[in-house]
């Protein structure tokens, strides 16, 4: 069975404080692993697809990157705006049509 | 551009209930079609699947049900709530053949009292 696990489940940051998020996962075969941000009360938007150990992709202050055993999506000097719940997701080999999440980081940034 | 639109956004119902949820896509063909369930604080359960008309596939057993009448178009339906069915429901679509991120609408908060 496929299992992502997020940590921390709720992170606070000073702006201008750069850290890590990380994404754990367990799949027999990975086609995907996927990073979405989620605003209060709104649907998930897509952020970044990485398919293969060591591929890195970067959008303005967020990097997400990959190894066999995890993902950390790197947010260099946060903002308020940058706010948000971050989900991590994989996608099996075999189940194309399946998308299994971890629980998400809340992250906060104060001014 | 494509988008993706459910409504309603809020729903309150009572306990035996009947519901129904909607979804549609613009701006693409022949997409594979998801609905999932978010409870508080947690994460996304896949509900429901489509690769295309009439062709649902459900991941979690449960009194809900899923129907794709038009390419485009699909629903959530239930015909007797209840009280563990409340939450925030959200309707992704994506390409059929790939690229394999699902692109996700605004979600329809449904508390059921």
């Amino acid at each position: 069975e496929d299992q992502v696990t997020q940590s921390p489940e709720a992170l606070r940051l000073q702006e201008g404080e750069s850290s890590s998020l990380n994404c754990s996962y367990t799949v027999s075969g990975l086609r995907g692993l996927f990073w979405y941000r989620q605003d209060p009360g709104k649907g998930p938007e897509f952020l970044f697809t990485l398919y293969s150990a060591g591929e890195e992709k970067e959008k303005e202050r967020l990097k997400a990157t990959l190894t066999k055993k995890e993902s950390f999506l790197h947010i260099t000097a946060p903002k308020p705006e940058d706010s948000a719940t971050y989900l991590c997701a994989v996608m099996n080999n075999n189940a194309g049509n399946m998308l299994t999440f971890g629980g998400g980081t809340r992250l906060m940034v104060k001014p | 551009s494509q988008t993706i639109h459910q409504w309603p956004a809020t729903l309150v119902q009572p306990v035996g209930s009947p519901l129904s949820l909607e979804c549609t896509v613009e701006g693409t063909s022949n997409p594979n079609l998801y609905w999932y369930r978010q409870a508080a604080g947690r994460g996304l359960q896949l509900l429901f699947y489509s690769v295309g008309i009439g062709q649902i596939s459900s991941e979690v057993p449960q009194n809900l049900s899923a129907s794709r009448p038009q390419d485009r178009q699909f629903i959530l339906s239930s015909k007797k709530l209840l009280l563990s069915d409340s939450g925030f429901y959200l309707c992704a679509w994506r390409y059929g053949p790939g690229p394999y991120e699902q692109y996700f609408g605004p979600g329809t908060r449904l508390t059921v009292t």
